[in-house]
C-alpha cells in the first residue's frame, strides 16, 4: 500500500462547471476525511467518513459539495456550479478508527476555477 | 476564530543549529496535538505527536514539547539539515470526536547550507 491517493492532481475548470475529486485512503483505514487549503492557510475541515456514514460537515460545505464514501472504500468530492472561490487544494486524509490516532494524507488536487 | 496560532510565518537556521517552531491554542479542549511537514504541491507528511498527558516526545532528531498551562508547544528540530525546509503546521484535535484537525497556518522553515 503506498498511502493515501488522490486523482486528478490538477484540474482546471470553467466557472459554472462541475468537477469530482476522487480519494483511496489506505486500505486498512476505516476514518476518511477531506480538507480544503487556501494560499497561505492551513488546511480547513470539510467532512468526515466512518466507513460509508458521513458523520460530520463542515459549514464551509455549502450546499455546492457533496461527497460520497459508498461501500467504505474510496471517497468522491463533487463541486457542482463551480465558482472562482473554490480555487484551493482539496486534500484527503485517513486513519484508524480509535482514540489519537494520526491522520495520513494524500498529496492532494489542486483545482484552478477560470 | 484562529484556534491554532503559528505567529512566524518564516524561520531561517544554519544548516546543524537547531530549529525552534512554535504554536500557541485557544482551546482548551483539544488534547491532541500534531506537527505536520509540507513541501510545495505535496500533501502535508505527519511527522510527530503529543498527547496532553505528556510534556514531551522524541522521535529521532525531533522533539515536540507541550506546555498545557501555556497553551503553547513547541518543535525542536536538531540538527537542522537541507532536506528539513519546508512549511510546518501544527494541528490539534479534540477527544472522544471525529479527531478532526485544526491547523494553524504554518511556519515556513529555510535551513541555510
Amino acid at each position: 500500500d503506498t498511502g493515501v491517493s488522490q486523482n486528478p492532481r490538477h484540474k482546471i475548470t470553467k466557472r459554472g462547471q462541475n468537477v469530482t475529486f476522487r480519494c483511496d485512503p489506505i486500505s486498512e483505514h476505516n476514518r476518511l476525511y477531506w480538507y480544503r487549503q487556501t494560499l497561505g492557510q492551513g488546511p480547513e475541515f470539510l467532512t468526515y467518513f466512518q466507513n460509508e456514514a458521513q458523520l460530520e460537515k463542515s459549514r464551509l460545505l455549502s450546499d455546492r459539495f457533496s461527497a460520497e464514501r459508498p461501500k467504505g472504500s474510496f471517497s468522491t468530492l463533487e463541486i457542482q456550479r463551480t465558482e472562482q472561490g473554490d480555487s484551493a487544494m482539496y486534500l484527503c486524509a485517513s486513519s484508524f478508527r480509535g482514540y489519537n490516532t494520526e491522520a495520513f494524507f494524500g498529496q492532494g488536487t489542486r483545482l484552478t476555477v477560470v | 476564530d484562529q484556534q491554532v496560532k503559528q505567529n512566524s510565518p518564516s524561520l531561517s537556521v544554519q544548516e546543524g543549529r537547531i530549529s525552534i517552531l512554535n504554536c500557541d491554542y485557544t482551546n482548551s479542549m483539544f488534547d491532541y496535538f500534531l506537527w505536520y511537514k509540507k513541501y510545495p504541491a505535496e500533501g502535508p507528511t505527519f511527522l510527530i505527536s503529543i498527547s496532553s498527558i505528556k510534556d514531551k516526545n522524541e522521535d529521532g532528531r525531533f522533539t515536540v514539547f507541550l506546555n498545557k498551562s501555556a497553551k503553547h508547544l513547541s518543535l525542536h528540530i536538531v540538527p537542522s539539515q537541507p532536506g528539513d525546509s519546508a512549511v510546518y503546521f501544527c494541528a490539534a484535535s479534540e477527544p472522544f470526536g471525529n479527531e478532526k484537525l485544526t491547523f494553524g497556518t504554518g511556519t515556513r522553515l529555510t535551513i541555510i547550507p
